[in-house]
């Protein structure tokens, strides 16, 4: 069964440094995986997705993930936090092979940008 | 590309009060549909989904139930709400080309017992 584990709940980084949010999965079969953004009293917004080919993927608003089956991550990352990234982030896998089952999701880290 | 729509955006509702909650999609045929709720400071919790009409599976069970009456409308009820169905609550959809795997999301309903 698949699973995602997003390390750290809460991430502060300054304005203009780099963002790094850590997406850690478990899968038995070659997993899709997915990035999310949910600002304040929203739903949640596709930034990117990796399903096959190239393993470093390019998203909305500047950000990009790279995968590592190796290490069986999905960081996320932005070269320069803007104070509109503040926003929570949800990391999710497809929960099978099938496609017809739903994403498995992380439980999300709450970026923070601090002017 | 699709649309989701839901409603009420807000609902503030007394415990034991019964609940229906709206969910419907444009833009796509055959969609597989999803309820999610998030209570406060908590993640998704998948409560419901649907790959067609009639045709639904549930995650938790509780005293919320869901249906599908028609392709592109999902709606989750109660018939008696409780302190803890407060959250936040959003609906999903996967287009139905089963290829693709990623959810879109709703722009929720805050639903708030009191």
């Amino acid at each position: 069964a698949q699973s995602v584990t997003q390390l750290g709940s809460h991430v502060s980084v300054s304005e203009g440094a780099l963002v790094l949010l850590r997406c850690n999965y478990s899968s038995s079969v070659p997993p899709y995986l997915f990035w999310y953004v949910q600002y304040p009293n929203q739903g949640l917004q596709l930034l990117l997705k990796y399903t096959t080919g190239a393993t470093l993927v390019k998203g909305i608003n500047g950000f990009e993930a790279e995968f590592k089956k190796s290490e069986t991550s999905f960081h996320l990352t932005k070269p320069s936090a803007h104070m509109s990234d503040a926003a929570e982030y949800f990391c999710a896998v497809s929960r099978y092979s099938s496609g017809n089952t739903p994403l498995v999701f992380g439980k999300g880290t709450r970026l923070s940008v601090i002017a | 590309s699709q649309t989701i729509h839901q409603w009420p955006a807000t609902l503030v509702q007394p415990v034991g009060s019964p609940l229906s909650l709206e969910c419907t999609v444009e833009g796509t045929s055959n969609p597989n549909l999803y309820w999610y709720r998030q209570a406060a400071g908590r993640g998704l919790q998948l409560l419901f989904y649907s790959v067609g009409i009639g045709q639904i599976s549930s995650e938790v069970p509780q005293n919320l139930s869901a249906s599908r009456p028609q392709d592109r409308q999902f709606i989750l009820s109660s018939k008696k709400l409780l302190l803890s169905d407060s959250g936040f609550y959003l609906c999903a959809c996967k287009m139905g080309d089963r290829g693709r795997r990623e959810q879109y999301f709703g722009p929720g309903t805050r639903l708030t017992v009191t």
